[in-house]
């Protein structure tokens, strides 16, 4: 399996909504990575998983709460999102430093 | 995040032509490249790499550049075809010991005329 899934393709939530993003790989790769992509724009980066422990968080706000249950599975728990928040939402995976990133088709999330 | 800009935010090109893409990055702790290829409604998809100890990387139809000492990166197609039109984005990766972090640039739009 060379593949990052994730789930749904989409969705629409209201604002008082909970909803979680779900994204899985099994290709053995230690880091997963979550990324907000607004249209026309680059993927920017939000959450880092090194070893299924969090490492980076680029100062996201807490509406938006990222889990590592084991090395193939990363969530995004959502709650209480802005319209702004509507955005394509990648994950990602890394088997390691200087050894590329792969990309999942991104879950598209429309808040109403 | 780190600076990571494209010099042209569009390109078109005909088919069969070569097409170059540039990118300049900021920091010089950067010690890893990627170029992606993302079409319309997709993922970025992985396209070619290159470290900082190389200055050139050769792939099926693609190339890409490194050029330390002015920060600058390019990808270059060549005969480009229909199939080549997307957004291509350059990304930089910096390790640190919080993590491996990635930072994209703004892209740059090819369209291939047939």
């Amino acid at each position: 399996d060379t593949e990052v899934t994730q789930t749904p393709k989409h969705l629409v939530m209201g604002m008082t909504n909970k909803k979680s993003l779900k994204c899985e790989q099994h290709m053995g790769h230690r880091a997963m990575y979550w990324y907000k992509q607004k249209a026309k724009k680059p993927p920017e980066l939000m959450f880092v998983y090194s070893y299924e422990k969090l490492s980076i968080n680029e100062s996201v706000p807490s509406r938006f709460s990222p889990e590592c249950p084991n090395s193939s599975l990363l969530n995004l728990h959502l709650h209480a999102l802005q319209p702004e928040d509507s955005a394509l939402y990648l994950c990602a995976s890394s088997p390691g430093q200087g050894r590329g990133q792969y990309f999942g088709p991104g879950t598209r999330l429309t808040v109403t | 995040g780190e600076s990571v800009g494209l010099h042209l935010p569009t390109l078109s090109v005909q088919e069969g032509d070569n097409s170059i893409i540039n990118c300049a990055y900021s920091n010089s702790a950067s010690d890893y490249f990627i170029w992606y290829k993302q079409e319309s409604g997709k993922g970025p998809q992985f396209i070619i790499d290159i470290r900082s100890n190389m200055d050139k990387r050769q792939g099926q139809r693609v190339t890409v550049l490194l050029n330390k000492t002015v920060k600058h990166l390019s990808l270059q197609i060549a005969a480009t075809q229909p199939g080549d039109s997307a957004v291509y984005f350059c990304a930089e990766n910096i390790y640190s010991n919080t993590g491996n972090q990635f930072y994209f640039g703004t892209g740059t739009s090819l369209t291939v005329i047939p």
